[in-house]
């Protein structure tokens, strides 16, 4: 079967810095997604990944190892506003999204 | 660019009656679109995908004569909530992906919350 695992919930603190892992087995795999969904509103993007290695988008940095089968989401500066759920996503080999649960995330002050 | 819009944003009915929700793309056109469900504190359910111009392909587990999809155009997918009972209230939110062959990314839009009575 198709799994994608995640912690279900972080805590830190604002300024900090917060690592969300993803760990994922699926039938094949054409990239993964990072999402941020605000309570009550639909996802964002953020990150695509298809390539090992790390991206950096300002703030957010998305790493990729394919053979480990894992992911994980750096967030630096942490600021209120990231209080959020992180969902990770793999494309599989039919090009569907599989979705992880989401890490709901909490910044403290 | 690249956004998609919800109708309505929030809906309340009684059992037993249909509720449309309607799907649009804004700035781009959509060969795919997606229907999502999501339960309070849960991740994302896919119920269904749908093509322009042709029938929906409904995820194993969805009743496809109880939530009936259709994708008249490039920017428009609807979803009919038909006899909706209050274990259908949900969050729901629909992803339209673009033309481009080589792009995977789905966006959202600011979904649905129905809540039946």
């Amino acid at each position: 079967g198709q799994n994608i695992d995640q912690p279900t919930e972080m805590t830190a603190t604002e300024g900090a810095i917060v690592q969300i892992n993803c760990t994922y087995q699926t039938s094949g795999f054409n990239g993964l997604f990072w999402y941020q969904q605000h309570a009550g509103e639909a996802p964002t993007f953020l990150s695509y990944n298809v390539l090992d290695g790390l991206e950096e988008k300002g703030r957010f940095s998305s790493f990729l190892s394919r053979s480990k089968g894992y992911s994980y989401l750096l967030l630096k500066e942490l600021q209120m506003k990231d209080s959020a759920s992180y969902l990770c996503a793999v494309l599989d080999s039919n090009y569907q999204l599989i979705w992880g649960a989401g890490t709901k995330l909490i910044i403290k002050p | 660019g690249a956004v998609v819009s919800q109708h309505p944003s929030w809906v309340i009915c009684k059992s037993g009656t249909s509720v449309k929700i309607e799907c649009r793309s804004l700035d781009f056109q959509a060969t795919t679109m997606f229907w999502y469900r999501q339960f309070p504190k849960q991740s994302l359910m896919l119920m269904a995908t749908s093509n322009e111009g042709s029938k929906a392909t409904y995820e194993q587990g969805v009743e496809k004569d109880k939530f009936l999809i259709n994708h008249a155009s490039l920017t428009l997918s609807t979803l009919t909530v038909t006899s909706a009972h209050p274990e259908d209230s949900s969050f729901y939110i629909c992803s339209a992906k673009g033309l481009r062959a080589d792009s995977y990314e789905q966006y959202f839009g600011p979904g649905t919350r129905l809540t039946v009575t």
